[in-house]
């Protein structure tokens, strides 16, 4: 059964860091893009990152770019999501993604429960 | 980065409705769009993809057309279990969704 679980959020101050978690089971991550998408309190979804089955093809919305980085630990079937210099506006649920395919399309098949982050002072 | 717009941002309707949400791209994306529900407190769930491809398991009230620029999500017959926020999202280069249309119970 695929499945994807989500760790390591709380509450974090501006400015500071923090790393996200998403165990996978089930399937290989080595075999798939994992994505990272998250939703703030009472709004919609937004993409923020991706990152390649061999971890060599990484990508970054414009509005988390040079602040989070992507890695993935292929061994432990783990990815993460190092959050730096955090703000107000990154106060969503964190959510890691699966992207399957079909005939070269593309589709987020599975998603873990997600993980929160509040970044206040 | 290609913009997605989605209207109405919202509407109510009523069980046994035919309910149309419509989806458009900022520019063409083939048929490289995908429909997702999300209810309050869930983890959104794939519909549609690749425009109009049913995923398994996905009751058959439901039906994606469209390509290029527009897209449209249909229930055929709305059920209490509808109820929910739809977003559409493409996967023509690096992903985005649509802000989403909230479906609610007249």
């Amino acid at each position: 059964q695929v499945q994807l679980v989500e760790s390591g959020g709380g509450l974090v101050k501006p400015g500071e860091s923090l790393r996200l978690s998403c165990a996978a089971s089930g399937f290989s991550i080595s075999d798939h893009y994992i994505h990272w998408i998250r939703q703030a309190p009472g709004r919609g979804l937004e993409w923020i990152s991706y990152i390649s089955g061999r971890g060599d093809n990484t990508n970054y919305a414009d509005s988390v770019r040079g602040r989070f980085t992507i890695s993935r630990d292929n061994a432990k079937n783990s990815l993460f999501l190092h959050l730096e210099s955090v703000r107000a506006e990154d106060t969503a649920i964190y959510y890691c993604a699966r992207e399957g395919d079909t005939d070269a399309y593309f589709f987020f098949d599975s998603w873990g429960r997600g993980t929160l982050v509040v970044v206040s002072s | 980065d290609i913009k997605m717009t989605q209207s109405p941002s919202s509407l109510s309707a009523s069980v046994g409705d035919r309910v149309t949400l419509t989806c458009r791209a900022s520019q063409d994306i083939s048929r490289y769009l995908n429909w997702y529900q999300q209810k309050p407190g869930e983890v959104p769930k794939l519909l549609i993809y690749a425009a109009s491809r049913l995923q398994s398991g996905v009751p058959s009230r439901f039906s994606g057309t469209g390509s290029e620029t527009f897209f449209t999500l249909t229930i055929s017959s709305l059920q209490p279990e509808d109820f929910a926020t739809y977003y559409c999202q493409q996967s023509y280069n690096v992903r985005t969704f649509g802000p989403g249309t909230k479906v609610e119970i007249k």
